[in-house]
């Protein structure tokens, strides 16, 4: 079965910083890799995905991540962080062909101004 | 285009009560699927439809199901509400096809049991 580990449950950057968003999968196949951001009380907006092909993936709203298979890593970067950045961040593994997603526990991000 | 609509967006029950939310997948959309997220748990996967079939069932109860009509349009009930049933659920939809599975979620429904 498959699972994700976000070992940082809170993170607080200043702005203008640097980000960086661990992930970590376990998978037995080639894995589905997303990542989502929540903002209080609403739905997941999904930043990027991986499917296959290049590993450092483009995502929406400057986000970058690099697909690391030898250490089953997916994280999240971000070269210079915004206020409006803050929100809880979700690494999720998905099964192909299906719309199974396993999530890890999330990361929540504080911006300080 | 529109995107993933759930309705209602809040709900309060009593313990004992049935409820049941809709969701509407985005136009062209075949595959939906429900997850439930707690602070406790974070989000969990209940089921996965395809037209009109389960396909991928989590590990809830029994009184947890669904169904999807012919639209793709699908339903979730929980009946004999319990108060570990105060979550967010939330809904995605994504197309059928082998290789993408990039889901779409909406903005759920926050269903409160008291």
């Amino acid at each position: 079965a498959q699972s994700v580990t976000q070992p940082d449950i809170h993170i607080t950057v200043s702005e203008g910083a640097s980000l960086e968003l661990r992930c970590n999968y376990s998978y037995g196949a080639t894995p589905y890799l997303f990542w989502y951001v929540q903002s209080p009380g609403q739905g997941l907006q999904l930043l990027l995905k991986y499917f296959s092909g290049d590993t450092l993936v483009q995502g929406i709203k400057g986000f970058e991540a690099e697909f690391k298979r030898s250490q089953s890593s997916f994280n999240l970067r971000k070269p210079s962080v915004h206020w409006s950045d803050a929100a809880e961040y979700f690494c999720a593994v998905g099964t192909g062909g299906g719309n199974k997603l396993t999530f890890g526990t999330g990361t929540q991000l504080k911006v300080e101004l | 285009k529109a995107g993933v609509t759930q309705t209602p967006r809040y709900l309060i029950k009593t313990r004992g009560q049935q409820v049941t939310l809709s969701c509407s997948p985005i136009s062209g959309h075949r595959s939906v699927s429900w997850y439930q997220q707690t602070p406790g748990q974070g989000l969990q996967f209940l089921f996965e439809y395809f037209s009109e079939t389960q396909r991928n069932k989590g590990n809830f109860p029994g009184r947890f199901s669904g169904r999807q009509f012919s639209n793709s349009r699908s339903e979730m009930n929980v009946s004999t509400l319990e108060l570990g049933d105060s979550a967010l659920y939330l809904c995605a939809s994504s197309l059928f096809r082998v290789g993408d599975t990039e889901a779409f979620f909406g903005q759920g429904t926050r269903l409160t049991v008291v």
